[in-house]
């Protein structure tokens, strides 16, 4: 049950195209393919942006894509626009109906 | 439009209990499972429990093994957790969040704070 490993920030200019990553082990993302991400705004409740690692739920800016490679799933975010500042969580399955979430990244854009 | 909202949240010293409740709406709560993330000051998410549609399956976190019991009345659209033996380190910001038909949550309350300290 350790946490899934992302960058504790990132940032980029409008417009601009921003990866972030999140690794785990065999036993989550290299596992399954239930991989999710959160945009969460301070004192607001997460919101989910991306499940079963590239599905957009209705409502999200195509702008948001997600994919994942063995060990390590990504979030891109295109097309940088303001609002997109906050922290992204990424969670996975880990077995046995637990989740394992990530440690965070706070984006910035400048 | 689903809401969901926690309650009972607050200042307890260690050692003590508290029981955190999440009222549901805006969907047919007995269809789905339902979980507890945390959220330690400064720190990430952290999953904490999870309870399926029929109070059948319940899983935990190693931290809080026999210490959080998760439960939920679905005559009542409510969920629980119930937490005994507090420790600091259980101090975060607790939040109720749907499951989904995949291993996951879609949407989650704004929180409650739970502080312990002495």
């Amino acid at each position: 049950q350790s946490a899934l490993t992302q960058p504790p920030s990132a940032s980029g200019s409008p417009g601009q195209s921003l990866t972030i990553s999140c690794t785990g082990t065999s036993s989550d993302i290299g596992g399954y393919n239930h991989v999710s991400w959160y945009q969460h705004h301070p004192g607001k409740a997460p919101k989910l942006i991306i499940y079963e690692v590239s599905q957009r739920p209705s409502g999200v800016p195509d702008r948001f894509s997600g994919s994942k490679s063995y060990y390590t799933a990504y979030l891109t975010v295109s097309g940088l626009q303001a609002e997109d500042e906050g922290d992204y969580y990424c969670s996975s399955y880990g077995g046995s109906s637990n989740l394992v979430f990530g440690g965070g990244t706070k984006l910035t854009v400048l | 439009e689903v809401q969901l909202v926690e309650s009972g949240g607050g200042l307890v010293q260690p050692g003590e209990s508290l029981r955190l409740s999440c009222a549901a709406s805006g969907f047919t709560f007995s269809r789905y499972w339902m979980n507890w993330v945390r959220q330690a000051p400064g720190k990430g998410l952290e999953w904490v429990a999870n309870v399926d549609q029929y109070e059948s399956k319940k899983t935990y976190v190693d931290s809080v093994k026999g210490r959080f019991t998760i439960s939920r009345d679905n005559a009542k659209n409510s969920l629980y957790l119930q937490m005994n033996s507090l420790r600091v380190e259980d101090t975060a910001v607790y939040y109720c969040a749907r499951g989904t038909d995949w291993p996951g949550t879609d949407f989650w309350g704004q929180g409650i704070l739970v502080t312990v300290s002495s």
